[in-house]
């Protein structure tokens, strides 16, 4: 299909390891967006790319979190020392207009 | 300091009738909003906006109406139909990356 897809559907990891998350967006699409959805909550912004830079990293929780994008195309999350507290679903979104993001099926991710 | 809000986490409906999801925001600067909804395993898919130079937009059965003085938007759906049953997200788009403050979801049950 041509939508966003998202690697792996799910990631199991012992607490201290870490764990990279990847996001193959629409082709064409320009931006793109990682935001997380912990259990019961909303989706909450993590990082916007518009190309290979990054011009927005404010959802970033900590410096444990970095993101990268090559050839503004495939983004890679990268949580490193992974805590219990970074359980959630990461989801990635991409755009070529900026009021209409489509988002991947997410990264199911549990920190034992 | 949650700016974007969905008070009701869950709506229960009868199928033919009318679904009203609401939504408050704070920030008066926000100007445009959008409605997604998420079924289970899945990322949320675009279903509806609206920018805050109108007060309504209808698509179909999706009707969104935004009162700016208020501050409050709500998403209609009518007539109510079982494939409707899913998790609502109320967005705004917060400057001009694209980026999108999530409220908590709303989860729509509607009844055969």
């Amino acid at each position: 299909g041509a939508g966003v897809s998202q690697s792996p559907s799910n990631k199991v990891t012992e607490k201290g390891k870490d764990v990279e998350l990847r996001c193959d967006p629409i082709s064409g699409h320009t931006a793109l967006y990682w935001y997380r959805q912990s259990l019961g909550q909303g989706l909450e912004f993590l990082i916007y790319f518009q190309g290979n830079s990054a011009p927005d990293k404010s959802g970033l929780p900590s410096d444990r979190f970095s993101a990268e994008r090559t050839g503004g195309s495939v983004s890679t999350l990268t949580i490193q020392r992974t805590q219990q507290e970074d359980s959630a679903v990461y989801l990635c979104a991409s755009s070529r207009e900026v009021n209409e993001q489509f988002f991947g099926p997410g990264t199911r991710l549990t920190v034992l | 300091d949650q700016q974007v809000k969905q008070n009701s986490p869950s709506l229960s409906v009868q199928e033919g009738r009318i679904s009203i999801l609401n939504c408050d925001y704070t920030n008066s600067m926000f100007d445009y909003f959008l409605w997604y909804k998420k079924y289970p395993a899945e990322g949320p898919t675009f279903l509806i906006s609206i920018s805050s130079i109108k007060d309504k937009n209808e698509d179909g059965r999706f009707t969104v109406f935004l009162n700016k003085s208020a501050k409050h938007l709500s998403l209609h759906i009518v007539p109510s139909q079982p494939g409707d049953s899913a998790v609502y997200f109320c967005a705004s788009l917060a400057g001009n990356t694209g980026k999108l403050i999530f409220g908590q979801g709303t989860t729509l049950q509607v009844k055969p």
